[in-house]
């Protein structure tokens, strides 16, 4: 059965802290792995990587997959509290590639 | 342009009821997915469907739930006979085509709460 873990389960940082979130993963014939930041609504897509050591930037997020070491990780710089959320981890694999595997998500509160 | 649409957000329900929770997809969009959210648990897919046609229900449980999207109007996910366990949040996504590389974009999510 295809796993994905994500740690830590929460955390707690000032306002201007820098974060990293961890992903990793087993799965069986990978072919993405998308990065979405849910608030108390609809999960919120924001990153999808499918190919080692190539970083995506978006602002003060960004994002790196290493398909040897079966992880990513999600940085955020210069938090904010608007950063405050869960930020879930999910891998697209399989014949069905629209079954996306879910990590349980890391929730981050900013704190001023 | 409106997206993901979800309702209703809540839906309370005793025991043996039924729950229909609705999607309507992003404009343009043809396919559908629905996940469910346990407590404390990650969002896990249940069933894919387009237009008229169930593409993959090996996430659906095998009784009292059935999914479908008609021709014409919102998709639906039919809960029968509810148990505790159901307590969830559902969640629907939609793409504008067979999502290649898993982007699907999510509504808000209908929270159901079995008494």
């Amino acid at each position: 059965e295809d796993k994905v873990v994500q740690s830590p389960l929460s955390l707690v940082v000032h306002e201007g802290d820098t974060v990293t979130l961890n992903c990793s993963y087993e799965v069986t014939n990978f072919r993405s792995l998308l990065w979405y930041k849910q608030e108390k609504k609809a999960p919120t897509f924001l990153f999808m990587l499918t190919s080692s050591g190539i970083e995506k930037k978006s602002g003060r997020l960004s994002s790196i997959l290493d398909k040897k070491e079966l992880f990513s990780i999600l940085n955020i710089t210069a938090t904010q509290t608007g950063d405050s959320a869960v930020y879930l981890c999910a891998v697209c694999s399989g014949a069905g590639s629209y079954q996306l595997t879910f990590g349980k998500g890391t929730k981050l509160s900013v704190i001023p | 342009n409106a997206g993901v649409m979800q309702n209703p957000r809540h839906l309370v329900r005793r025991r043996g009821q039924e729950a229909r929770l609705r999607c309507s997809p992003m404009k343009g969009h043809s396919h559908v997915y629905w996940y469910r959210q346990l407590p404390e648990e990650g969002l896990k897919f249940m069933v894919y469907l387009q237009k008229e046609n169930i593409i993959d229900e090996s996430g659906m449980p095998k009784e009292r739930f059935s999914a479908e999207f008609p021709k014409e109007g919102p998709s639906i996910l039919r809960i029968q006979q509810v148990v505790r366990g159901d307590s969830a949040a559902y969640f629907c996504a939609s793409s504008p085509q067979g999502a290649n590389t898993g982007e699907l974009f999510f509504g808000e999510g209908s929270r159901l709460t079995v008494l």
